[in-house]
């Protein structure tokens, strides 16, 4: 059980040139996010997706697309990259808190570095 | 005004303190609040749940004012590995929001 997983862990990036963060989760959960995180600023978030075949903006979405493959995959797309950009991304997806209890407690992915330049 | 709101900090306290954060938030439908702790450079990993009747794990106690619209958390005899950024956040429908984070520093 990987739990979230996010790929890739660094990247660099030119000004204009475009790529995909990739996210999956194997716990089964309905909702899955997308947060930027900047030194100062606490999460931000960017889109959610409540369930498959859905998706609705954050937060801070401008610059952004994202797309929920299938009940495991959530992606994030930065189709022209700016300097802005730059920033710590986690992936997060919710399920059942334990012991069964109602409360939707959010799984967090190791992140991805990235710097526009 | 900030949906989650708290103090960014830093506090930095004595090893075998007690140290207590706040965190305020706007919105009245939620409906389920979090502590977190995120270590530099890592994910956030949920610390502990916050229920409305107050709940206690070890050294830490969180409690809910609705009334009041915030969050606590109570850490009591502060070890060195307590040394993090702790964030909160509440859940409104499918919405999870955070706050800033409470950075706390524990020095031997």
């Amino acid at each position: 059980n990987a739990g979230v997983t996010q790929t890739p862990k660094f990247q660099v990036l030119k000004t204009g040139q475009s790529m995909t963060l990739q996210c999956a989760q194997d716990m089964n959960h309905n909702s899955m996010y997308w947060y930027r995180q900047d030194p100062g600023m606490g999460l931000r978030l960017i889109y959610y997706s409540a369930s498959e075949g859905t998706t609705d903006k954050g937060e801070v979405p401008n610059g952004y697309n994202v797309s929920r493959l299938n009940k495991r995959e959530f992606s994030l797309r930065l189709e022209s990259a700016a300097p802005s950009q730059t920033s710590v991304y986690f992936c997060a997806s919710i399920g059942q808190g334990v012991m069964g209890r109602a409360y939707n407690e959010q799984f967090f992915g190791p992140g991805t570095r990235l710097t526009v330049l | 005004r900030k949906e989650v709101e708290q103090d960014p900090g830093p506090f930095n306290v004595p090893e075998g303190a007690t140290v207590a954060f706040n965190c305020t938030y706007s919105n009245s439908a939620s409906q389920s609040f979090f502590w977190y702790r995120q270590d530099c450079r890592k994910e956030p990993k949920l610390l502990m749940s916050v229920y409305s009747s107050g709940n206690e794990d070890g050294r830490f106690t969180a409690q809910l004012n609705r009334a009041s619209q915030y969050i606590s958390l109570l850490i009591r005899d502060s070890k060195l590995s307590d040394s993090a950024t702790y964030l909160c956040s509440n859940n409104a429908g499918n919405m999870l929001t955070f706050g800033g984070g409470t950075r706390l520093m524990v020095k031997p």
